[in-house]
């Protein structure tokens, strides 16, 4: 099974700076990777899929990175609206997916 | 616009089944997979398995083969998903999704609890 691992597991910002998020995969996956917000009591929202495609509707502040093993989400001016939990997640192994463990958004 | 929308929350007593619908409109449902994901309190996302609405074809996590199965009613473009021999450890928010290259739109999920 390909475990994807999210750095760090909470990150502490305040509006108007840029929050950096990892994803790491334990074995190649390509760009076969997608991002996705979840608020509490909401489902998950897709933001990137493809490791750099910004799904429909998406903010351009939301922009995604890597290839292989090493990914990065970064949001380059946090909104109010965009503190939330972020999960990553692999389709290499198409049908089984599996997601990073998130990262926690938290304002500071 | 697409819009995938669950049933309502449950409560079953271990053992028993319990069966998820996810009503889609605003797309062709034949075109699109459908993924069921589990969400268990506080944790992460676990998948539980994919139909394909075009031909049934299904694909089941190894975890969940045994007790699962997934159908589609192409006249009424809804998935269901129906889990059987139900335990606690089956207590979660269960989603469906819209996959074709990535899970685009959720259905708002169901929570289903086993409790005794």
């Amino acid at each position: 099974e390909i475990v994807l691992t999210q750095s760090p597991a909470t990150l502490s910002l305040s509006p108007g700076e840029r929050a950096t998020l990892s994803c790491r995969a334990s074995q190649n996956i390509n760009n076969f990777l997608a991002w996705f917000q979840q608020k509490p009591g909401q489902a998950p929202r897709l933001l990137i899929s493809d490791a750099s495609n910004r799904a429909t509707g998406i903010p351009a502040r939301f922009s995604g990175s890597g290839s292989g093993t090493d990914f990065t989400l970064t949001i380059s001016s946090l909104q109010p609206e965009d503190f939330a939990v972020y999960y990553c997640q692999q389709r290499s192994s198409w049908p089984q997916l599996t997601f990073g463990g998130g990262t926690k958004v938290e304002i500071k | 616009q697409v819009q995938l929308v669950q049933s309502g929350a449950e409560v079953k007593k271990p053992g028993a089944s319990v069966k998820v619908s996810c009503k889609t409109s605003g797309y062709t449902f034949r075109n699109y997979g459908i993924r069921w994901v589990r969400q268990a309190p506080g944790q992460g996302f676990e998948w539980m398995g994919w139909i394909s609405p075009y031909n049934g074809n299904t694909k089941f996590a190894q975890k969940f083969q045994d007790r699962v199965t997934m159908t589609t009613d192409t006249s009424t473009s809804t998935a269901y998903m129906e889990l059987r021999s139900l335990t606690s450890d089956d207590t979660a928010v269960y989603y469906c999704a819209r996959e074709q290259v990535a899970l685009d739109y959720w259905g708002q999920g169901t929570l289903v609890t086993v409790s005794s």
